[in-house]
C-alpha cells in the first residue's frame, strides 16, 4: 500500500529565505507527482505536477523535483514571502486515478 | 482556468437528516471525486466517478452515495447524516495531461457541521 510522508509537518522561516519540503513515498510505480497548497479554510489549489517520467517542474519562484528511483520529491521556494504561508501538500497518481495525499507540511513566513 | 465550484461553503444540518453537497466543473473533465479532509487523518477519497452515471467507491464510501447524471455536475449524498460526518467536503475534477497522467483540480470546500 502506497504512504506518503512529508517531513517537517511544520516549519517557520524568516520573510526571503529559500526553503525546500520534502516528500517521499514507498512505491516507485507512479504515474506523476502533484504538489498543491492549501490556506487555512479553503480548498487544494494546484502548483505543479511531475509526470512520471520527468525530473522537474518549474512555476515562478517554484521548482518541483521528482526522483521515482529513490521515491522521493522536493519543493523548492525561492526568495520566501509572508503570502506564501499556506500548508503545502503533495500526492501521487496511481492505478484507478486515486491520488495518495501527504499529511502536508505548514509553512509560516515571518516578515 | 478551471473552475470547481461546491454548492455552499458552510452548512449546519441536523442527525438524520438527507444531506446533498453539489459540485459542477466548467471545463469537460471526465473524471470526479469527493474528499473528505480531517485533522490528523488528511484528505481521504470517498467516490470518484469516470464517466456519467459511473461510479467506484473510495477508501471510506460508507454512509454516503452519489450521483452523476451530467457529465460537469457531481453530487455527495448523506442518506441519513451523522455527527461523525462532521467534516471538510472537498470535490475535484481531473483531465489527461499525458499518457497515464491526470491533473487533479480542487473545488473550495464544504464546511459541513452535523448536529
Amino acid at each position: 500500500k502506497q504512504e506518503v510522508t512529508q517531513i517537517p509537518a511544520a516549519l517557520s522561516v524568516p520573510e526571503g529565505e529559500n526553503l525546500v519540503l520534502n516528500c517521499s513515498f514507498t512505491d516507485s510505480a507512479i504515474y506523476n507527482l502533484q504538489w498543491f497548497r492549501q490556506d487555512p479554510g479553503k480548498g487544494l489549489t494546484s502548483l505543479l505536477l511531475i509526470q512520471s517520467s520527468q525530473r522537474e517542474q518549474t512555476s515562478g519562484r517554484l521548482n518541483a523535483s521528482l526522483d521515482k528511483s529513490s521515491g522521493r520529491s522536493t519543493l523548492y521556494i525561492a526568495a520566501s514571502q509572508p503570502g506564501d504561508s499556506a500548508t503545502y501538500l503533495c500526492a501521487v497518481l496511481q492505478g484507478a486515478q486515486k491520488l495518495v495525499f501527504g499529511q502536508g507540511t505548514r509553512l509560516t513566513i515571518n516578515p | 482556468d478551471v473552475k470547481v465550484t461546491q454548492s455552499s461553503r458552510y452548512l449546519v444540518k441536523r442527525t438524520g437528516e438527507k444531506v446533498f453537497l453539489e459540485c459542477v466543473q466548467d471545463m469537460d473533465h471526465e473524471n470526479m471525486f469527493w474528499y473528505r479532509q480531517d485533522p490528523g487523518l488528511g484528505l481521504r477519497l470517498i467516490y470518484f466517478s469516470y464517466d456519467v452515471k459511473m461510479k467506484e467507491k473510495g477508501d471510506i464510501p460508507e454512509g454516503y452515495s452519489v450521483s452523476r447524471e451530467k457529465k460537469e455536475r457531481f453530487s455527495l449524498i448523506l442518506e441519513s447524516a451523522s455527527t461523525n460526518q462532521t467534516s471538510m467536503y472537498l470535490c475535484a475534477s481531473s483531465f489527461r495531461r499525458g499518457q497515464y497522467s491526470y491533473e487533479q483540480y480542487f473545488g473550495p470546500g464544504t464546511r459541513l457541521t452535523v448536529t
